[in-house]
């Protein structure tokens, strides 16, 4: 049973661009989550998510940041015209079921020139 | 909102030592779940041990055990016989029982370093 997948692991991208990342939850886990980690910093919730639906978004920020779980394909983290304070590594999580025990992927390591 | 405090940032221990990891957190609510993950140089996150608030016996994994103390809001974490694999950042979280909205809430880690 292949655990949560991310990609890409890595991504540079210059400002003002915009960076798309894309996690795939566990088999049979349909809730999803995204963390934001600041280097010396704990994990930061930004949104979570169920198939077609945004449960919780109170962790994003307003502008630039959105994100999607399709019913098919993966979750898509979307950052519009990033800035320099968008790097950072940004993780995915999958649950089974609400408030279930959350299985992480890999990360994402974003890096803004 | 919750909040979980780490009041240690780094930590040592030498190889086959017990070292226990602290976390406090604050909440109104009752009922709620508290962990504590690993985060290793990979930097994957690992689940290393899960309590429920509404139970009062101690979780335990192998070498991982936790001291759930409720009425203080504390959830302290204990491990026996240290190997150097356990080398990494350890964060402890909360989550509500409710449901998943707010997702985790970390605290700021704490730095294991096992000496050989």
């Amino acid at each position: 049973n292949a655990g949560v997948m991310q990609n890409p692991r890595h991504l540079v991208r210059r400002r003002g661009q915009e960076a798309r990342l894309r996690c795939s939850p566990m088999k049979g886990h349909s809730h999803v989550y995204w963390y934001r980690q600041l280097p010396e910093e704990g994990l930061k919730f930004m949104v979570y998510l169920q198939k077609e639906n945004i449960i919780d978004e109170s962790g994003m920020p307003k502008e630039r940041f959105s994100a999607e779980f399709p019913k098919e394909g993966p979750s898509i983290l979307r950052i519009q015209q990033v800035v320099r304070g968008d790097s950072a590594a940004y993780f995915c999580a999958s649950s089974p079921f609400d408030g279930g025990e959350q299985y992480f992927g890999p990360g994402t390591r974003l890096t803004v020139t | 909102a919750q909040t979980v405090t780490q009041s240690q940032p780094e930590m040592s221990v030498q190889e086959a030592e017990t070292v226990t990891l602290s976390c406090t957190y604050d909440t109104s609510e009752s009922d709620y779940y508290l962990f504590w993950y690993k985060q290793p140089p990979s930097r994957q996150m690992i689940l290393v041990i899960r309590q429920e608030a509404y139970k009062q016996q101690n979780a335990t994994e192998n070498r991982f055990s936790v001291n759930f103390q409720k009425a203080a809001k504390s959830f302290s974490l204990k491990i026996s016989d240290s190997q150097l694999g356990d080398a990494a950042m350890y964060f402890c979280a909360y989550l509500n029982s409710g449901g998943g909205a707010d997702g985790l809430t970390f605290g700021k880690g704490t730095h294991l370093i096992i000496q050989p």
